[in-house]
Order: C-alpha cells, then sequence, then structure tokens
C-alpha cells in the first residue's frame, strides 16, 4: 500500500460527458502528480500540483483540467470525453518539489467510455 | 524533449534464470534520476529500483541491479534468479534534477513473463 487513494477505482461512462477523479496523497506529501495510461503504452505525464499551485504541466488536453485543494486533496476533470479517453488514470505523490527521486503511485482509476 | 526508448515489448525467462532489460534515453540534461518501476497485474506501480546520474556505481537492490552508461545514454535492468512474482511490465522512467518540475519520463514497457 503506497498511502495514495485514488476513487473511483473503475468508471464507465459515455462519450460526450464529465467526470471527476480524486487523490488523495501520502500523509504530508505535498506535490501531486496525474498520468495517464492508455491500453498497452507506458505512463503519460498530465500535470503536477505542488502545496495548491500548478507546477508542471504535460500532454493535458484542454478538455481536462485539474485542482488542488488546500486539504492536499486533487481532482482531475474530465470533460465531453471521447472514446479516445479511455485508460488508465494515476495519481502520484511526493514530499515536495526537490529531487527527492520517488514518487508515489495509486491504483489508478480506469476510465471506460462507450 | 526527454525520451525513454524500451525496444523490448516483450521477454520471457526460465524460473531462476537471469534476463536483462533494455533501456535507452535521450536528453541535454547532465544531471537526472533514471528509475525501472514494476507493474504487476494488480496495476500498482511499484519502484524497482533508482539511478542518481552524478554516481558512477551502478544501483543494486537484492535481486535487481542496473548496468548505467551514461555515455552511451543506456540503463538496463538484470533480474537475477527470477521468481514467478517477477512476472509484471517493467517501465524505464527518467526524472531530471530540476527543483519545481520533477516529472517522470516514462517508457512504453517490456512485458517480462517468468516461465515455471
Amino acid at each position: 500500500d503506497s498511502g495514495v487513494t485514488q476513487t473511483p477505482k473503475h468508471l464507465i461512462t459515455a462519450t460526450g460527458q464529465r467526470v471527476t477523479l480524486r487523490c488523495s496523497p501520502r500523509s504530508g506529501d505535498l506535490s501531486v502528480y496525474w498520468y495517464q495510461q492508455s491500453l498497452d503504452q507506458g505512463l503519460q505525464f498530465l500535470i503536477q500540483y505542488y502545496n495548491g499551485e500548478e507546477r508542471a504541466k504535460g500532454n493535458i488536453l484542454e478538455r481536462f483540467s485539474a485542482q488542488q485543494f488546500p486539504d492536499l486533496h486533487s481532482e482531475l476533470n474530465l470533460s465531453s470525453l471521447e472514446l479516445g479517453d479511455s485508460a488508465l488514470y494515476f495519481c502520484a505523490s511526493s514530499v515536495g518539489t526537490g529531487v527527492t527521486g520517488e514518487l508515489f503511485f495509486g491504483e489508478g482509476s480506469r476510465l471506460t467510455v462507450l | 524533449a526527454q525520451t525513454v526508448t524500451q525496444s523490448q515489448p516483450e521477454m520471457s525467462v526460465q524460473e531462476a534464470e537471469t534476463v536483462t532489460l533494455s533501456c535507452t534515453y535521450d536528453t541535454s540534461e547532465s544531471n537526472y534520476y533514471l528509475f525501472w518501476y514494476k507493474q504487476p497485474p494488480s496495476r500498482q506501480m511499484i519502484l524497482v529500483i533508482r539511478q542518481e546520474a552524478y554516481k558512477q556505481q551502478n544501483a543494486t537492490e537484492n535481486r535487481f541491479s542496473v548496468n548505467f552508461q551514461k555515455a552511451a545514454k543506456s540503463f538496463s535492468l538484470k533480474i537475477s534468479d527470477s521468481q514467478l512474482g517477477d512476472t509484471a511490465m517493467y517501465f524505464c522512467a527518467f526524472m531530471m534534477d530540476q527543483t519545481g518540475a520533477n516529472n517522470l519520463f516514462f517508457g512504453t514497457g517490456t512485458r517480462l513473463t517468468v516461465i515455471p
């Protein structure tokens, strides 16, 4: 158990809909990262937050947005969903923004868009 | 831009034997970190081993060791005495030594099957 909690574990929805994925980082971790893993692919970095502020942005679509709340949990919002958005979405956390070298991953939220 | 390449989509190894997974990367940075993550069928991403680029000594963690060739930008993972529990996807990953944005860049993975 990494200490990072993601909900829901599974989500099935239709094209055009909007969903929210939630992540609670490990106790004491200030940084949260979101990654997308499409079928049989590596993880693609989406976005990073540190203590409520956006720190880095990767290949995140404009239809996607995220935020980190004062209690440090984070939400990833996916809107106008398309079939290609079906993927496993991982959240990870780390202590800070310095290079400690280790990110701790949650178990992922599997999104299926029909 | 940083890229990570894993050229072996699938590999298999007999239980108790040794296997080496390949990884190459491309970067203009001189200081960075490299990682191998394991993703078993449970989907959990588990850190296997890490290597700091400024260290010449190859990292080892029990049965897992790396061969880090900085000039060649190569970072292979050797698994000795393979066990059934080693069956998983293995991802090579790169992180810049940059305060503020320490996200990981992943390769596409190698699916390893340990055969009894």
